[in-house]
């Protein structure tokens, strides 16, 4: 089992859609969570951090079950500007950080 | 969060020779690190650069290939060294802020290098 699993995608969801991404991770100890967004030859830029409550962020809420290992990002009313690779991100000790590969998002008008 | 620049940007080299790619942080940061990003895959952490001291490197990765160099906690160096094809990739310099007790990672823009 990979460490950090994803849906690669890619979405193709229209402007104003709702739009939810899934991760699992395979390490129990894991201690944080994020989610990164990477436009195309960018850097990973931090979208948020994911919080055991659940955070919001504007549009974006982030959810987070340790039981079952799962991490989601819902993303509402989609916009152009959206469109990125979004990448789950579990840090299971003080640096280490361990990233999935990624699910694309596209989003047309 | 930190302000961090690399040079190069981006290189174009031939098999054989060695890169040295430098990160600057406008702060001082404890926590630097380099990571690798090949061509439609996610980012791989090569090693840890620890200032004063010799890099931590992750399995897969050795200082031989790679040294590593810290003088201070503003900088630090990443040499990619008798590159090869395979060494063609984006290599990104991260430094980690401690935010609300979760230490969050930011990036700098990454050096794409292309190995001929």
């Amino acid at each position: 089992r990979k460490e950090v699993e994803q849906d690669p995608g890619p979405f193709n969801v229209p402007e104003g859609a709702t739009v939810a991404f899934n991760c699992t991770y395979s390490n129990s100890a894991s201690q944080s969570f994020f989610w990164y967004r990477q436009d195309c030859r960018k850097e990973p830029k931090l979208l948020m951090s994911v919080y055991s409550s659940g955070n919001e962020d504007g549009r974006f809420t982030a959810q987070l079950n340790r039981a079952s290992q799962y991490i989601s990002l819902l993303i509402r009313d989609s916009k152009l500007s959206d469109s990125a690779t979004y990448l789950c991100v579990v840090n299971s000790g003080y640096s280490t950080l361990t990233f999935g590969k990624g699910t694309m998002l596209l989003v047309s008008p | 969060s930190a302000v961090i620049s690399q040079k190069p940007s981006r290189d174009i080299c031939q098999r054989g020779t060695s890169l040295t790619i430098q990160c600057q942080v406008d702060s001082q940061v404890t926590m630097m690190f380099w990571y690798r990003q090949q061509p439609g895959q996610s980012l791989t952490l090569i090693a840890t650069a620890n200032q004063g001291s010799e890099a931590t490197y992750e399995s897969g990765f050795v200082i031989d290939k790679f040294p590593i160099s810290r003088p201070n906690l503003t900088f630090s160096t990443l040499t990619v060294s008798n590159m090869s094809p395979e060494d063609s990739s984006i290599y990104l310099c991260s430094v980690t802020s401690r935010d609300r007790g979760i230490h969050e990672q930011y990036f700098g823009p990454g050096t794409r290098l292309t190995v001929t």
